[in-house]
């Protein structure tokens, strides 16, 4: 059973469109993530916030934007993405205590298709 | 850099059989936390096994086991009494002691089981 939901489950967007990706954990949690994997290959870390605080961009481009409204939810506005954007979109919350039990938790993904 | 490498892209064993996964990793530190990661077929991805380096017993979670060689860098994976739910996709990953924030995967084997 997760303890990190992803909603949708699957998204097919154009080029011009504006969608999001909501990711939920109600695990205490105050370290999120999100990660874009493509088939057969490990996930590549995006964005990391910690305390409701970005504290990592992996130099992603502008039309992915994160936000975290608070300790358990975090988005992902998607604006003008490319065909090449096309990917399953990995959550995952951590404790954020920084001990060797701070394993991330993973959602099941939001598989996005860019047409 | 921390760089952890799974040399084998796909392996196979026969439903009932053992199968060792191997994974090394390239770090100038002394402590740190290794994990193996698990990612079915459309599923999400779940946490197997974890090590802490700084600890000589190697780690055990029922039939997942691992080989924890610090002084060559090496953390195998071996799986006993092989089960056909244990098809996936594994990754290796490699996370620093106070840095809780990102993990290095490694490029993943993608485990077939044979009944």
């Amino acid at each position: 059973d997760t303890e990190v939901t992803q909603t949708p489950k699957h998204l097919v967007m154009g080029m011009t469109n504006k969608k999001s990706l909501k990711c939920e954990q109600h695990m205490g949690h105050r370290a999120m993530y999100w990660y874009k994997q493509k088939a057969k290959k490990p996930p590549e870390l995006m964005f990391v916030y910690s305390y409701e605080k970005l504290s990592i961009n992996e130099s992603v481009p502008s039309r992915f934007s994160p936000e975290c409204p608070n300790s358990s939810l975090l988005n992902l506005h998607l604006h003008a993405l490319q065909p090449e954007d096309s990917a399953l979109y990995l959550c995952a919350s951590s404790s954020a205590a920084g001990g060797p039990t701070d394993t991330q938790y993973f959602g099941p993904g939001t598989r996005l298709t860019v047409l | 850099a921390q760089t952890v490498t799974q040399s084998q892209p796909e392996m196979s064993v026969q439903e009932a059989e053992t199968v060792t996964l191997s994974c090394t990793y390239d770090t100038s530190e002394s402590d740190y936390y290794l994990f193996w990661y698990k990612q079915p077929p459309s599923r999400q991805m779940i946490l197997v096994i974890r090590q802490e380096a700084y600890k000589q017993q190697n780690a055990t979670e029922n039939r997942f086991s691992v080989n924890f060689q610090k002084a060559a860098k090496s953390f195998s994976l071996k799986i006993s009494d092989s089960q056909l739910g244990d098809a996936a996709m594994y990754f290796c990953a490699y996370r620093r002691l106070y840095n809780f924030n990102k993990f290095y995967f490694g490029s993943g084997t993608k485990l077939n089981v044979k009944p």
